[in-house]
């Protein structure tokens, strides 16, 4: 496995601002995710974090308002921009390790975002 | 159809009793399959993977895989108060390259 720092746990902030969500990984992995869980819902992935490169956003997410940083193979940022209510949710921050014959992904803590 | 599909539950069982989780998935390309468990506020904890048709067991936990179905299920045996959680299943589809999740079912295991 792996262990995944995020942070901040949590924040309430105000609409029309941004959160800057960091993801730190205690070794180097090729695939970092961004999920988004919305209140009740399950998991949907927001995009992959390429090291080097932009990041491949899902369909219904775009890099105006979700920019992503992948500086190297153990870092990774996650900003929510011009923020409204409807993007409170958590955020979690997921690596795939890959083993000696599949892969497995593993989660961070999550981001609880609120927006007033 | 949905790529993933549960029932939502919630579902309830004595403790001490099976608990029977169940998933299907609508394509046939898919390689990879899992279960995670994710407390009240918590993140998603993996807890099964397969990969191939038949059970895999660990523990308390057993996971099962028919793929001519499409169907992949969790049972927890001996269920305790503290496997009260909501459990998402999880394909990993080659095609797309990417995890996708179920919207999770929610076992509740009553004294």
């Amino acid at each position: 496995s792996a262990v995944i720092s995020q942070k901040p746990s949590r924040d309430i902030c105000q609409r029309g601002t941004s959160l800057t969500i960091q993801c730190q990984v205690d070794s180097q992995v090729t695939m970092m995710f961004w999920y988004r869980q919305q209140p009740g819902q399950s998991l949907t992935l927001i995009a992959t974090a390429n090291q080097g490169s932009e990041a491949t956003y899902e369909s219904g997410f775009v890099i105006d308002k979700f920019p992503i940083s992948r500086p190297n193979l153990t870092f990774s940022t996650l900003t929510v921009s011009n923020m409204s209510p409807e993007d409170s949710s958590i955020y979690l921050c997921s690596v795939e390790v890959l083993g000696i014959t599949n892969e497995k992904l593993f989660f961070g803590s999550g981001t609880q975002l609120s927006v007033l | 159809q949905k790529e993933v599909e549960q029932n939502s539950g919630p579902l309830s069982v004595p403790e001490g009793a099976i608990a029977s989780l169940n998933c299907t998935y609508s394509d046939r390309g898919s390689q990879s399959f899992f279960w995670y468990r994710q407390y009240s506020g918590k993140s998603p904890e993996l807890i099964m993977s397969i990969y191939s048709n038949g059970d895999k067991e660990d523990g308390r936990f057993t996971a099962q895989l028919n793929k001519a179905s499409q169907y992949v299920s969790l049972l927890i045996r001996d269920s305790q108060p503290s496997d009260s959680a909501t459990y998402l299943c999880a394909v990993f589809t080659g095609t797309a390259s990417k995890l996708t999740f179920g919207t999770g079912t929610r076992l509740q295991v009553t004294l």
